[in-house]
């Protein structure tokens, strides 16, 4: 089945500065890249996804990069707020479920 | 609200207890699934249910039982559960199982086993 690495686990970045999120996958079957922002107490919500056919998606602050070659992904936050701050899961596809990283715990600091 | 409705939002329940934790989608979503979060691990896809069946089942204990009786409902019924079940459950639903259109989380289901 898929296999998704997730990296870094914690990242602390000071607001107005940029945050990056790398994840890896396996199966070069995937197709389809969303992720997720988890507040305390909340279920992870989907604030951007990707898929195969295109390299790159953007979101006012929020941006994604796919390379399909080196099957890595990437999330990019420009002008972090505090508000911020929450737990972040990049996901790929399988035939009938998403794969899930093991999360990011990004905390901008006022 | 995201549209996935699960209550209770916090359970804390007995090793021989048995109690149940829903779900509730009404956002036309054919598919829905239960996902286990614990502390620093991906979180784990326990079942899948395509329109009222059971697609998936990733080898989980039977004391766990999911029930799907129709599109819009789903539960999960515990017994006899360890400590280490202790967890946030969610649920999501999605268009359909092709796993190439978005989950709707629900906001979970605190579980402490004691």
């Amino acid at each position: 089945g898929e296999n998704v690495e997730q990296h870094p686990s914690t990242l602390s970045v000071q607001e107005g500065d940029s945050a990056v999120i790398k994840c890896t996958y396996s199966d070069s079957a995937s197709n389809y890249f969303p992720w997720y922002k988890q507040e305390l107490g909340k279920g992870p919500q989907l604030i951007i996804d990707i898929r195969s056919n295109v390299g790159e998606k953007k979101d006012q602050r929020i941006a994604v990069t796919l390379n399909k070659t080196a099957k890595h992904f990437s999330l990019h936050i420009t002008e972090t707020q505090p508000e911020d701050s929450a737990v972040y899961f990049c996901a790929a596809n399988g035939a009938n479920n998403l794969f899930f990283g093991t999360g990011t715990r990004l905390t901008v600091i006022p | 609200e995201t549209g996935v409705t699960q209550t209770p939002r916090h359970l804390v329940m007995g090793m021989t207890n048995k109690k149940s934790l829903k779900c509730e989608q009404h956002l036309g979503h054919n598919a829905m699934y239960w996902y286990k979060q614990s502390a620093k691990k991906p979180l784990e896809l326990m079942f899948v249910y395509s329109l009222e069946e059971r697609v998936e089942n990733n080898s989980v204990p039977s004391r766990f039982s999911p029930e799907c009786p129709n599109s819009s409902h789903l539960f999960l019924h515990l017994h006899t559960l360890q400590p280490e079940d202790s967890a946030l459950y969610l649920c999501a639903s999605s268009l359909r199982t092709e796993a190439n259109y978005g989950y709707t989380f629900g906001s979970g289901t605190r579980l402490t086993v004691v």
